[in-house]
């Protein structure tokens, strides 16, 4: 079946530009997650949604960050005002549920000029 | 702090030379320990799932097995097609599904 799907797979900005990044889960996988990806690190959490429950935001750098989930469907990373501290791989990833293996997307590779 | 630290940092292996990968970690009341591969340009690739010490899964030349404070991925007689990054991420402490991730092993197996 399909995986998780993200778009787009490259993105380029100028320094304090907003950029939206979108993610489609798995059918059916009810948690969705962000991670970030800086070159040559580990993946670092960002923020986590479930079912109808608060979102766990505890992962998100500063209040440039947000994020929006559609019920058990599509979720949309906002970053404002970026900076180039921010470029990065944004990595998305879904699950049946929060304890299940994570499946992840391809990612979208911003940069911030 | 729950924390995950793999070592080593980088591996090389010639072709059937067999090896071990590290991950240890510190969790409170570890809820289940994930490996994943993953090669440049894409997102990780799930592996295996342990959730109690002495659990082992194996999937073609790998086998992961668990202890309480440690992982390991056996990597059995490698081919160049095994040459990846793999990481290794553990359920943080609390009722949340994120996963707290290691630096990961670079591995490069030559012909």
């Amino acid at each position: 079946g399909a995986g998780v799907s993200q778009s787009p797979s490259n993105k380029v900005t100028e320094k304090g530009k907003d950029v939206e990044l979108r993610c489609d889960p798995i059918s059916g996988h009810t948690a969705l997650y962000w991670y970030r990806q800086r070159l040559g690190q580990g993946l670092e959490f960002l923020i986590y949604f479930q079912g109808n429950s608060a979102p766990d935001k505890s992962g998100l750098p500063s209040d440039r960050f947000s994020a929006e989930r559609t019920g058990e469907s599509v979720s949309t990373l906002t970053i404002q005002r970026t900076q180039q501290e921010d470029s990065a791989v944004y990595l998305c990833a879904s699950s049946l549920g929060r304890r299940e293996a994570q499946y992840f997307g391809p990612g979208t590779r911003l940069t911030v000029l | 702090e729950d924390q995950v630290t793999q070592s080593p940092e980088a591996l090389r292996l010639q072709e059937g030379e067999s090896s071990s990968l590290n991950c240890s970690y510190t969790v409170s009341g570890l809820r289940g320990l994930f490996w994943y591969r993953q090669d440049p340009g894409k997102g990780p690739e799930f592996l295996f799932t342990l959730y109690s010490a002495g659990e082992e899964k194996e999937k073609e030349r790998l086998k992961a097995t668990l202890t309480k404070k440690e992982s390991f991925l056996h990597i059995t007689a490698p081919k160049p097609e095994d040459s990846a990054t793999y990481l290794c991420a553990a359920h943080g402490s609390g009722n949340t599904g994120k996963l707290i991730f290691g630096q990961g092993t670079t591995l490069q197996v030559k012909p």
